[in-house]
């Protein structure tokens, strides 16, 4: 079945620097892939997501990239700030159980000040 | 609107009881689920619903049932509570597909079995 890989587990920044999550997946029909941001004691949420059909998207500070071939997309969060610290899941779609969504383990982020 | 609620924020079982995870939405969505989220291991599927009176099974739907009777609500049930249980638990909605929309979660259920 789908396996997603996230990397790194624990991720820490200063404040103002950039931060690059990783993640791979394995089911070559997926073609779609959102993060979610938890940040402490809080509910995930969606932040960014990406369809198979589009190699890049961005959202301010925010964006993502996906190489179909690799089988690989990755979060880009630049100029860091305090309030960017959080849990962050990466998804990729499968049609295991039907057409769901299968996470990755999480990274955490810590933006030091 | 309140979006997604749950039902209880924290409980504690003992091994063999048996309780209901209340999660109600009112965005009209029809796709509903159920997620458990555990240390190291992202979120993991349990049930999900497409629609009033329609369910199936997600990657770990071992000790839960789930029923769907209104848009509105989809309660969980754990029918023997296992040590095993201990998780965060997260219900969700979504206008779409699980797998093509924003899923919105609500706020959890923190549950303990001893």
């Amino acid at each position: 079945g789908e396996n997603v890989e996230q990397h790194p587990s624990t991720l820490s920044v200063q404040e103002g620097d950039s931060a690059v999550i990783k993640c791979t997946y394995s089911d070559s029909a997926s073609n779609y892939f959102p993060w979610y941001k938890q940040e402490l004691g809080k509910r995930p949420q969606l932040i960014i997501d990406i369809r198979s059909n589009v190699g890049e998207k961005k959202d301010q500070r925010i964006a993502v990239t996906l190489n179909k071939t690799a089988k690989h997309f990755s979060l880009h969060i630049t100029e860091t700030q305090p309030e960017d610290s959080a849990v962050y899941f990466c998804a990729a779609s499968t049609l295991e159980y039907g057409n769901k969504l299968v996470f990755g383990a999480g990274t955490i982020l810590r933006v030091k000040s | 609107n309140a979006g997604v609620t749950q039902t209880p924020k924290f409980q504690v079982l003992k091994t063999g009881q048996s309780m209901t995870l209340q999660c109600a939405q009112d965005m009209n969505h029809e796709y509903m689920s159920w997620y458990r989220q555990d240390p190291g291991m992202g979120l993991r599927l349990i049930h999900y619903s497409v629609g009033a009176g329609i369910t199936d099974q997600g990657e770990v739907p071992n000790g839960y049932n789930v029923s769907r009777s209104t848009t509105e609500d989809f309660p969980l049930r754990l029918l023997s509570a296992a040590p095993s249980q201990t998780s965060v638990y997260f219900c969700a909605s979504s206008y779409g597909g699980l797998a093509t929309d924003t899923q919105y979660f609500g706020p959890g259920t923190r549950l303990t079995v001893l």
